[in-house]
């Protein structure tokens, strides 16, 4: 199995752009989660999917951030508009939810919002 | 804050010694692990431990979990050049059916050759 597959690798972008994450979660792996990384936040939970249903998005910082999940294979994460504090590190993980629910992480997307 | 949070932030060894870091959490749990990222890289999962289990090994890494406290340890036996890294705590939360983690902060591990 490829792990989870994340896209793009790295991202500049300027303020006010619109920036979308992609995510390929593990096959088989029914719960899918965006987290983001930065140096003073640590690594913060945004949203989880369950069987492709968002469960909790409240760690989603604004309303300028969105997700979706159409199918068990994909995941989206938007950012519209961008701005300069969205400069980050996002990983996606997927799990099997009935097992221990060891997450297995992406290499991660780098944005930079300049 | 966060549920889980590691101790020290920083920890620098040579190579050979062991490493120890430290997580503490708040609420009740079903099982705690421990993630490990490389710099530039995903977090990676090491080991998971129940909270009816006390004690787990796996190869160089020894965890150790008390939940009247609140606590648990990941030990790093004959450490290496290559477990330089961060170090992370993750634990779930009994009431949320939902399964999701919470993060600690992080352990920075620098082992020097």
């Amino acid at each position: 199995d490829a792990g989870v597959i994340q896209s793009p690798r790295h991202e500049v972008t300027e303020m006010g752009q619109e920036v979308t994450l992609r995510c390929k979660p593990i096959s088989g792996h029914n719960s899918l989660f965006w987290y983001r990384q930065t140096m003073m936040r640590g690594l913060e939970l945004l949203i989880y999917f369950n069987n492709n249903v968002p469960i909790d998005d409240s760690g989603m910082p604004e309303d300028r951030f969105s997700a979706k999940m159409p199918n068990a294979s994909f995941s989206t994460l938007k950012i519209q508009p961008s701005e300069p504090r969205d400069s980050a590190v996002y990983f996606c993980a997927s799990s099997f939810r009935l097992a221990d629910n060891e997450q297995f992480f992406g290499p991660g997307t780098r944005l930079t919002v300049l | 804050s966060q549920q889980g949070e590691e101790d020290p932030q920083a920890l620098s060894i040579q190579e050979g010694e062991n490493a120890t870091m430290n997580c503490s959490y708040k609420t009740s749990i079903n099982n705690l692990q421990w993630y490990r990222q490389n710099s530039g890289r995903g977090l990676v999962h090491l080991i998971l431990i129940r909270s009816n289990e006390r004690e787990k090994h796996s190869g160089r890494l020894r965890v150790t979990l008390d939940t009247s406290k609140k606590s648990s340890s990941l030990l790093i036996t004959a450490s290496r050049a290559a477990d330089t890294a961060s170090y992370f705590c993750a634990t779930d939360n009994p009431m949320d059916s939902s399964y999701k983690l919470i993060f600690g902060s992080g352990t920075r591990l620098l082992v020097r050759p």
